[in-house]
């Protein structure tokens, strides 16, 4: 499997639930991102991690808490969600940490509803 | 804040038509990318310009870099349904993530 894998690609849950989203990359990249997308808006960074460190995280609540247990996946976890977190949540991998020079690979998202 | 604007945010032409569309920002990058999206996937890299001025084709697709590193273009030739989607454009600065554009919104009408 090459390119950066998510699952799942469709989740519905309600607002007291707890799931967690999966990200895996067999790029042998170093760098690991989480966005958020929704209309209208450009993307937003969540998260970042740079050899499996936590290098930023982008003023995110603490409902979303991220885990990287490994350079090649990275998941996550939500809890207590609201519905203006409905969006589509982006795995992205890059060579170095800016992904100025290699770019981003991204995979093909989460839908997320929150209801 | 490093923004980065594009323009325009929505574009439907006809296929066979020419366009383009625009990225603009009041600062500085050491480089610029552009990525595609298609329905239900995530971005796709196209280009990575670094030089000021540079220009960059991919088939039909011609990408620019403006000469103060600000600014990039995206024109496409002769547009095919195929090229449908939403185009983002990311800056890149020193150690700095990227920062990417709203996007543009196009629909290419058989």
């Amino acid at each position: 499997e090459t390119g950066v894998t998510q699952t799942p690609r469709h989740l519905v849950m309600g607002m007291t639930n707890k799931k967690s989203l999966k990200c895996e990359q067999h790029l042998g990249h170093n760098a690991m991102y989480w966005y958020k997308q929704s209309a209208k808006k450009p993307l937003e960074l969540m998260f970042v991690y740079n050899f499996k460190e936590q290098t930023e995280n982008n003023s995110v609540p603490s409902r979303f808490s991220p885990e990287c247990p490994n350079s090649s996946h990275l998941f996550l976890h939500l809890h207590t969600l609201q519905p203006e977190d409905s969006a589509l949540y982006l795995c992205a991998s890059s060579q170095d940490p800016a992904g100025y020079s290699y770019g981003y690979t991204f995979g093909s998202g989460t839908r997320l509803t929150v209801v | 804040t490093q923004l980065l604007e594009q323009s325009p945010q929505f574009l439907s032409i006809q296929e066979g038509e020419n366009l383009t569309v625009y990225c603009n920002s009041s600062s500085v990058f050491s480089s610029l990318q552009w990525y595609r999206q298609e329905p239900g996937e995530g971005p796709v890299l196209l280009v990575t310009v670094v030089t000021g001025g540079e220009v960059k084709k991919l088939k039909r697709l011609t990408f620019q870099f403006g000469d103060a590193r600000k600014d990039s273009s995206l024109h496409i030739t002769a547009a095919q349904p195929g090229d449908t989607g939403l185009y983002l454009c990311a800056g890149g600065k020193g150690a700095q993530k990227l920062v990417f554009g709203q996007g543009t919104r196009l629909t290419i009408n058989p």
